[in-house]
Formats: structure tokens, C-alpha cells, sequence
């Protein structure tokens, strides 16, 4: 049982585009959503992050899109860079009792071509 | 600041064999986590400890175990490797505030 759905599986965008990148999620539950980028050899790190309250938020280039009734969220990137290639993961935290979780889609492999 | 610090980065074990991976954070975090990651499944969640003392199984806990050392180590062991656990191993903490997740760099495991 997949409750976030990410998609594309990849993406190649030309330097100075806009990549999108979708996120669904099944779980009304989930009270935050967080992008996570990860580099070749590395961990995933934080990138940014909504909560339902907030319709959108934007963090230099990166901007979340955040639609609670539709349960979908996406990422752009504007001015896409050669440096953007990696893979991306969109999250989900469940709000429930207990500690954290975080469910994670299955990732978009992004690549900037110059 | 290390953050968090895994060990070994890379390990190959034969079938049968069994090993423990090392996790380590000194952001003196309440809960962390162990996670796997396979070409085109994502994170998956393996075992997580919420607090010293305390562990609970995520999605796909068979065939490990953990063992919460102290509220800075949280360790995974395979009794018996298996091909299926062929994968890269990231270990993951968050703090009290209960927002960012912070990565290990992974240990990549093959087990033939």
C-alpha cells in the first residue's frame, strides 16, 4: 500500500527551466510534507516544507504548491541548474500519537542539461 | 557536528552470514530510524526507536533486528543475510521538535 504517490520517475529539463515534480497522498491524516534532495554517495536532506495550513511556500528557487482538497503537492523548480540533478523525494509525516514517521514516495531522478 | 555517522559506508556478506550496521548521532536526539532504499521503491522504513529504550518494526522489518544502545547509538543486525537485502542502509534521526530528518551517509550492502 503506496500512500504517497510521486511521479514523474525521472525528469530532464534544460538549464534555466521549470522542473515540476508531483506528489499525492492518500492519508488525511499526514500533517506535514517535506522535499527531501539527495546527491549521488549522499543521505537526503531536508530541502523544504508545507504544512496543510499554507497553500504554497517558497524557498529561493524552490517553491511547494500545496492543494488539501485535491490531497496532491508538488515542488518547482525555477531556473532549473546543472547543480539541481539529483533525486527527490517527496514525504509525508502522519500526525498521530507516538513518534515521528515519515512516508516517502518512491522518487524523481532529476537531470539540468546545460 | 557530525550529525549522524554510519559505519561501514560499504560491506559485501555471503549468503548466511549476519552483520550489524552502526549508527551514530550527537544532536542528542529522542527518536531515530533505519530506512532502506532499493532503485525505484524510495525509503522504506525498517525499524524506527521513538526513545532510549523503546524500538517498533515499520514497513519491512523481517529478517532485521535493533537494538537502541543509548539515546546516541541505534543499531541494525542481519542474523542471516539474504540476496533481498541487498541495498543501501541510511539510519535517520529527528529531534524533539519533530520536523527535519537528518541522514547518515549509508552503508551500501551486498550479499551474495
Amino acid at each position: 500500500q503506496q500512500q504517497v504517490k510521486q511521479s514523474p520517475q525521472s525528469l530532464i529539463v534544460q538549464k534555466g527551466g521549470i522542473s515540476i515534480i508531483n506528489c499525492a497522498y492518500e492519508n488525511t491524516a499526514f500533517d506535514y510534507f517535506p522535499w527531501y534532495q539527495q546527491f549521488p554517495g549522499k543521505g537526503p536532506a531536508l530541502l523544504i516544507a508545507i504544512r496543510p495550513d499554507v497553500s504554497e511556500k517558497k524557498e529561493g528557487r524552490f517553491t511547494i504548491s500545496f492543494n488539501k482538497s485535491a490531497k496532491q503537492f508538488s515542488l518547482h523548480i525555477m531556473d532549473s541548474q546543472p547543480g539541481d540533478s539529483a533525486t527527490y523525494f517527496c514525504a509525508a509525516k502522519y500526525s498521530g500519537a507516538g513518534s515521528y514517521q515519515l512516508t516517502f514516495g518512491k522518487g524523481t531522478k532529476l537531470s539540468v542539461i546545460p | 557536528n557530525a550529525g549522524v555517522t554510519q559505519t561501514p559506508k560499504f560491506q559485501v556478506l555471503k549468503t548466511g552470514q549476519s552483520m550489524t550496521l552502526q549508527c551514530a548521532q550527537d544532536m542528542n536526539h529522542n527518536s531515530m530510524y533505519w530506512y532502506r532504499q532499493d532503485p525505484g521503491m524510495g525509503l522504506r522504513l525498517i525499524y524506527y526507536s521513538a526513545s532510549e529504550g523503546t524500538t517498533d518494526k515499520g514497513e519491512v522489518p523481517n529478517g532485521y533486528n535493533v537494538s537502541r544502545l543509548n539515546k546516541r547509538e541505534f543499531s541494525l543486525r542481519l542474523e542471516s543475510a539474504a540476496p533481498s537485502q541487498t541495498s543501501v542502509y541510511f539510519c535517520a534521526s529527528v529531534g524533539n521538535g519533530n520536523t527535519e530528518a537528518f541522514f547518515g551517509q549509508g552503508t551500501r550492502l551486498t550479499v551474495v
